[in-house]
């Protein structure tokens, strides 16, 4: 079953530190999502990446996180200087393209960074 | 902008209940609109979906049908179980907005025996 893999899926980061969370795409997906849903709140939309670039970053707060999706090898959202509000779950997911508005989005199993 | 409204919860109900979580949205244009379910301690799950006007999307007994006239996509399901409890996210995506998703604030559902 080649899902939408992310790891780690639990991290425990303290304040200060650096946080990289990887997702791979399901096989022949070339688009990738990343959201955040903080605690007893809904998904929001953080980055939309093709392989090399950064499509849509509307959603990413505009110090310390950044991500990228390389040429080879898996999407990363990296967090630097984490602090006890980036606690949250950090969900991938995965389209084929973006060329029909039937496409569906397929998430990965979330990443649940803690900041202590 | 695009946006999500769903109702707001917890919702609880008993074993064999009806369940309808209302979901209404605004779009700049037409949307897809999907139904994800997000179990404790799991990630989201696409449940149904529905492209067009008048589609119904159906899973796991639950269904929605996409009301363009009153911009909506309510989720039903005719008789519950304790193992539908969850959380239900109600979302859209547009082609424009590069099939980013739009997602509800989301309505926890607790299903009792």
């Amino acid at each position: 079953n080649a899902g939408v893999m992310q790891n780690p899926r639990h991290l425990v980061r303290r304040r200060g530190q650096e946080a990289r969370l990887r997702c791979s795409p399901m096989k022949g997906h070339s688009h990738v999502y990343w959201y955040r849903q903080l605690p007893e709140e809904g998904l929001k939309f953080m980055v939309y990446l093709q392989k090399e670039n950064i499509i849509d970053e509307s959603g990413m707060p505009k110090e310390r996180f950044s991500a990228e999706f390389p040429k080879e090898g898996p999407s990363i959202l990296r967090i630097q200087q984490v602090v006890r509000g980036d606690s949250a779950a950090y969900f991938c997911a995965s389209s084929p393209s973006q060329s029909s508005s039937g496409n569906t989005i397929y998430f990965g199993e979330g990443s649940w960074l803690t900041v202590v | 902008g695009n946006s999500v409204t769903q109702m707001e919860g917890p919702v609880t109900l008993s074993e064999e209940a009806f369940l309808t979580i209302n979901c209404t949205y605004t779009a700049t244009g037409y949307p897809s609109l999907f139904w994800y379910v997000q179990y404790p301690g799991e990630g989201l799950q696409l449940l149904l979906k529905a492209t067009k006007a008048d589609d119904k999307g159906s899973n796991k007994g639950f269904e929605a049908t996409y009301r363009k006239e009153t911009t909506s996509f309510h989720l039903e399901k005719g008789s519950v179980q304790v193992s539908d409890s969850a959380v239900y996210f109600c979302a859209l995506t547009l082609k424009a907005a590069g099939n980013k998703l739009t997602f509800g604030g989301g309505t926890r559902v607790l299903v009792k025996p």
